[in-house]
């Protein structure tokens, strides 16, 4: 069965790096989202990216995060300047649509951010 | 603007016994509805989705949710619950636009504990 993939699982930066968080959509999905998870606090939307291009986000997405395609295949989250309050689960998600009959959004395992 | 309530923050209950998880949302037009599970360092599991039709909407791992607008809620029940089903649960409301949805808002969650 078609599954999102994150890498890493886990990634430990200091205050003020730079980190890449990666994912693997499923491959005929179309549109692509990026949550976090602060520990013990609700699943928080944070960007929705389709035709390379941003359609939607959040107020927590600031300055500071940034989303890319690179190629045909990784979905990836740039945070430039990592803060401790960036410390999360973050959950990639792939739809095949927005609108229409398939359009569920599957989750990866998650890549949990610790920053020092 | 769309929120989801989950009241209960922590539920206990006996393997074997009934559960009814509560959800309620707040939104301006016909909701796109979800539950997800979550068990501990994994990600999001989707259980089960209400898009139209049937309010009464079946379910993986034999959960089920009711849909009634007049309350607007979206209540999880099992008949009969598992020591495997002791998870996290999200319910959530997919933000239509365009015609479909294109972000999930949840709701803080409901830690299940399941005593043998």
């Amino acid at each position: 069965e078609p599954e999102v993939t994150q890498t890493p699982s886990h990634q430990v930066t200091q205050m003020g790096q730079e980190v890449i968080l990666r994912c693997v959509p499923i491959s005929n999905h179309l549109y692509f989202y990026w949550y976090r998870q602060i520990l013990g606090q609700k699943v928080e939307f944070l960007v929705s990216f389709y035709n390379n291009e941003i359609s939607e986000k959040s107020e927590i997405f600031d300055d500071q995060f940034s989303v890319e395609r690179p190629d045909g295949s990784n979905f990836t989250l740039k945070i430039r300047s990592t803060k401790l309050e960036d410390s999360a689960m973050y959950f990639c998600a792939s739809s095949e649509a927005a609108g229409g009959t398939y359009n569920e959004q599957f989750f990866g395992p998650g890549t949990r951010l610790t920053v020092l | 603007a769309q929120s989801v309530t989950q009241p209960d923050i922590h539920i206990t209950v006996s393997e074997g016994a009934s559960l009814e998880l509560r959800c309620n949302y707040s939104y301006g037009a016909t909701p796109y509805l979800f539950w997800y599970v979550q068990s501990p360092g994994q990600g999001l599991q989707l259980l089960l989705k209400y898009f139209s039709g049937d309010t009464l909407v079946q379910g993986i791992k034999g959960f089920e949710a009711e849909f009634k607008r007049s309350q607007s809620s979206f209540n999880l029940r099992k008949p009969s619950v598992h020591w495997s089903d002791a998870a996290e649960y999200f319910c959530a409301v997919g933000a239509a636009r365009g015609g479909g949805y294109n972000k999930l808002i949840f709701g803080a969650g409901t830690r299940l504990a399941v005593h043998p």
